[in-house]
């Protein structure tokens, strides 16, 4: 079946301006992850969503970042005045209904580039 | 703070040899995932870790979670080229936020 699609792959943009990154999770997957990954770093969480709340996040850096799933499926992720150190690859998972007992699924990744 | 430590951070092996990684974590937990990366693809899952003394073999790689000494290993036999990547151990200790170590990147040369 489908995995984790991730939309755009690539995104370059100039400091300052405005990105949305979007995830299309699996089909029927109830929990939805957002983690950011940097060149030669561990991916790092920023997100999490139950259904359509955003059940914790503390790991989004500041109040630039936001997200998004209105419907409980499809999330956006908001960046605010890009700044060069969010460049980093942002990484998408989902898992079904368990959380912490099923294994997280990651789509391909946005790589972002901030000049 | 969750801390997860990986060693080795680079590990260059030849074909036919076997290694360990080793993954050491900071705080209690009995929930950990191994993962591997190609080099521009996204985190392939390989093994989910749910107990003390879980062990779980795929092909030449071995993984087992020891949560006692808040460790886990990851063992390669007989190494061959296609396992050449970068793998990851999370750590999961909130029920949804994976903590991942730096990676271990391997090299298979023959």
């Amino acid at each position: 079946g489908a995995g984790v699609s991730q939309t755009p792959s690539n995104k370059v943009t100039e400091k300052g301006k405005y990105v949305e990154l979007r995830c299309d999770p699996i089909s029927g997957h109830t929990a939805l992850y957002w983690y950011r990954q940097s060149l030669g770093q561990g991916p790092e969480f920023l997100i999490y969503f139950q259904g359509t709340g955003a059940a914790d996040d503390s790991g989004l850096p500041n109040d630039r970042f936001f997200a998004v799933r209105p419907e409980g499926s499809v999330s956006t992720l908001k960046i605010q005045r890009t700044e060069r150190g969010d460049s980093a690859v942002y990484l998408c998972a989902s898992s079904p209904t368990r959380p912490g007992r099923d294994e997280q699924f990651f789509g391909p990744g946005t790589r972002l580039t901030v000049l | 703070e969750l801390k997860v430590e990986q060693n080795p951070l680079f590990l260059s092996m030849q074909e036919g040899k076997n290694y360990t990684i080793y993954c050491n974590y900071s705080t209690t937990s009995d929930r950990l995932y191994w993962y591997r990366q190609d080099p521009g693809k996204s985190l392939e899952s390989l093994f989910v870790l749910l107990s003390n003394g879980a062990v779980k073999q795929e092909g030449r790689l071995m993984a087992s979670l020891d949560t006692k000494a808040r460790l886990s290993t990851l063992h390669i036999t007989a190494a061959v080229h296609d396992l050449s990547a970068t793998y990851f151990c999370a750590v999961d200790n909130s029920g949804y936020a994976l903590n991942f170590g730096k990676g271990t990147s391997l090299l298979v040369t023959p």
